[in-house]
């Protein structure tokens, strides 16, 4: 499998900021997904997007599937300090190989 | 509670000593997966498995088997453990129809000595 190259690989941000990273791959995808993972515990899943263009949101979040299908994207509006934690973009084709990237790791001061 | 538990959630031992490590979910899940997470390499996949008796390898499964006889269970066996096998190792667990959307049980530390 690949592993997916995510950007920022850490962030400092303070309370009201808004968020971006974004993940790469130098293959394609037909599915991109988001999970975050809260200190202490496993990966959840945010945002699954499964088409190219496609732009989801859930709540404060917002993901982005990139048209060349290597890319993607996640956008945090307006930080709170509970949205700390790690955010792992992976992608697939099979559906059963995740291929998970690096990790950004948030920190939000009040 | 739907969930997915792991046991032992810690774990230190030294090199070359036989270890399991249980993973159990009680969603009637068809998919069970293992992964291992490393600072600054995030999630691997170990194994998978798409059913009973049906398991593949993912990205890294060297060092390890596992087995699934039954349904809810999916243990990862290490039968020489080393070193490099010291990590945070998390199974995971989804309906067939929906692998995008895993379930993580809450993570085993294991360090090898």
């Amino acid at each position: 499998g690949q592993q997916l190259n995510q950007s920022p690989q850490s962030m400092f941000i303070q309370e009201g900021e808004d968020v971006s990273m974004n993940c790469t791959s130098s293959s394609i995808f037909n599915t991109w997904l988001w999970y975050k993972q809260d200190p202490g515990e496993g990966p959840v899943l945010l945002i699954a997007l499964y088409k190219a263009g496609e732009l989801t949101s859930n709540g404060r979040l917002t993901a982005q599937f990139g048209i060349t299908r290597k890319d993607s994207f996640l956008n945090i509006s307006a930080s709170i300090p509970s949205d700390v934690g790690i955010y792992f973009c992976a992608g697939t084709n099979s559906g059963y190989a995740l291929n998970f990237g690096k990790g950004t790791s948030l920190l939000v001061t009040p | 509670e739907a969930q997915v538990t792991q046991n032992p959630r810690y774990l230190i031992t030294v090199t070359g000593k036989k270890l399991t490590v249980t993973c159990s979910q009680n969603m009637n899940h068809e998919y069970m997966s293992w992964y291992r997470q490393d600072p600054g390499l995030g999630l691997r996949q170990i194994y998978y498995s798409m059913n009973v008796e049906v398991t593949d390898k993912g990205d890294v499964p060297e060092g390890y088997k596992v087995s699934r006889k039954e349904k809810r269970n999916f243990p990862l066996i290490l039968e020489s453990p080393s070193p490099n096998q010291t990590s945070l190792y998390f199974c995971a667990s989804s309906l067939l129809t929906s692998t995008y959307e895993q379930y993580f049980g809450p993570g085993t530390r294991l360090t090898v000595t």
